[in-house]
């Protein structure tokens, strides 16, 4: 149990595009959703934490207008990079809460190369 | 400023042996550790746990250890085993209602045959 799917597992886009990466909860409903970027050797950065009916909560330093999360539903939250560029190419990785457990489970991640 | 800290940013272990990766941390409102460990190009996966009202956990050929007082956990696999060779992330969680994990950078283990 407690499968989250994430996808795509890759993108390419070119500079200005945007792209969206879905992360679903499969087998149980998430009222809350984390979405991680990863710079190489770095640690994984919390971006910010997607609440399901009500508006995304950001972290400092991450634009909310550039990075927009929509979770519309118990088992999907989205998160669209708007108005690609070359350096928001990264790792993006979803982590869900499982319920009455008191753990987490990653999506499989989502490798955005911007050309 | 850093609240996770895993200082070694590599190990290389020989197949067979103990490998021991450390964690550090500042926040005293932490109770909650978790290890996970990723291969590239993967999401991370969790691997073992520690309340920070225990300071053993122990899973197979994985232990945490957690010193509260020296604010101090380490991850203990043994034998080691090439396909342990990956990184591995300490996080930490605060309770009252906060789920949110603060990672450290990540330690990579080489498990040398």
């Amino acid at each position: 149990g407690a499968v989250v799917s994430q996808h795509p597992s890759w993108v390419i886009c070119k500079s200005g595009t945007s792209v969206k990466i879905e992360c679903r909860s499969l087998d149980f409903q998430a009222t809350t959703m984390f979405w991680y970027r990863q710079f190489p050797k770095q640690s994984l950065m919390l971006m910010a934490t997607s609440n399901e009916g009500s508006k995304a909560t950001y972290e400092q330093g991450v634009e909310k207008d550039k990075f927009l999360i929509n979770h519309a539903s118990l088992t999907l939250s989205t998160l669209t990079v708007t108005s690609a560029h070359p350096e928001d190419s990264s790792f993006y990785i979803c982590s869900v809460e499982v319920p009455n457990n008191y753990g987490y489970t990653f999506g499989s991640g989502t490798r955005l190369t911007v050309v | 400023d850093q609240q996770v800290k895993q200082n070694s940013p590599s190990l290389s272990v020989q197949e067979g042996r103990i490998s021991i990766l450390n964690c550090d941390y500042t926040n005293s409102m932490f109770d909650y550790f978790l290890w996970y460990k990723k291969y590239p190009a993967e999401g991370p996966t969790f691997l073992i746990s520690i309340s920070s009202i225990k300071d053993k956990n122990e899973d197979g050929r994985f232990t945490v250890f957690l010193n509260k007082s020296a604010k101090h956990l380490s991850l203990h696999i043994v034998p080691s085993q090439p396909g342990d060779s990956a990184v591995y992330f300490c996080a930490a969680s605060s309770g009252a209602g906060s789920y949110q994990l603060t990672f450290g950078k990540g330690t990579k283990l080489s498990v040398i045959p």
